[in-house]
């Protein structure tokens, strides 16, 4: 079965550092795309980057970067140079290509503050 | 292009209920998806369609919990009947078909008494 697991329950950060939330998950997919999501205290959820697990480049977006290191099935997020705006819990989520996996599996999520 | 929509925002509801939560994808989008998210679970998948035809509806929600799409631009959840452990948010979200990112709605917040 799929399953993302992210860690850190909450991580508090001065603003304008960079910070790194971690992810990892299971799989038996040989493909599968690998997201982060942003909640914010409105209960928006955002969608911020993607990686596929083919492609060995890390995906940039913005201030928003992943580690993705596929034979730790770890895939962190960081942040660079971060806003008083970031504050809001993340998600990492999984979705596989066939049968049940096609479905987002989400983890638990990090809540980041990012103190003035 | 208009996000997702859902309404209501917020619904309160008597324990026995039932209770239709409605959603509009992004136009074009073939993949719909509902989901329950609680403190405690997370997000939880209820319903996935993909051109309007049920690909999975959540396992153990199957039974009070029924997701429809009633053409490519509207889908709804009903709840019959409501029970207490049913507050939740409940989102919707739709993508293109394939492995693409979500696009999720504002939510409904449901208070069941």
């Amino acid at each position: 079965a799929q399953k993302v697991t992210q860690t850190q329950t909450s991580i508090s950060v001065m603003e304008k550092t960079t910070v790194t939330m971690d992810c990892v998950y299971e799989t038996r997919d040989s493909s599968y795309f690998l997201f982060w999501y942003k909640q914010t205290a409105s209960g928006e959820i955002v969608f911020l980057i993607r990686q596929d697990s083919y492609k060995k480049e890390n995906a940039t977006e913005g201030h928003y970067s992943l580690n993705f290191q596929k034979p730790k099935s770890s895939i962190g997020l960081i942040i660079t140079a971060t806003q008083i705006e970031d504050s809001a819990v993340y998600f990492c989520a999984m979705r596989g290509l066939t049968g049940n996996t096609r479905k987002l599996i989400f983890g638990l999520g990090t809540t980041l503050q990012v103190q003035p | 292009d208009a996000g997702v929509t859902q309404t209501p925002r917020h619904e309160v509801a008597e324990k026995g209920q039932t209770i239709i939560l409605k959603c509009e994808p992004v136009s074009g989008h073939n993949d719909l998806f509902w989901y329950r998210q609680t403190k405690i679970q997370g997000l939880e998948l209820l319903s996935y369609f993909r051109s309007k035809s049920l690909m999975e509806d959540g396992g153990a929600f199957k039974d009070r919990f029924k997701a429809e799409m009633l053409n490519s631009s509207f889908s709804t959840l009903k709840i019959q009947p409501t029970e207490p452990k049913d507050s939740a948010v409940y989102l919707c979200a739709s993508s293109l078909m394939g492995p693409y990112e979500q696009y999720f709605g504002p939510g409904t917040r449901l208070t069941v008494l």
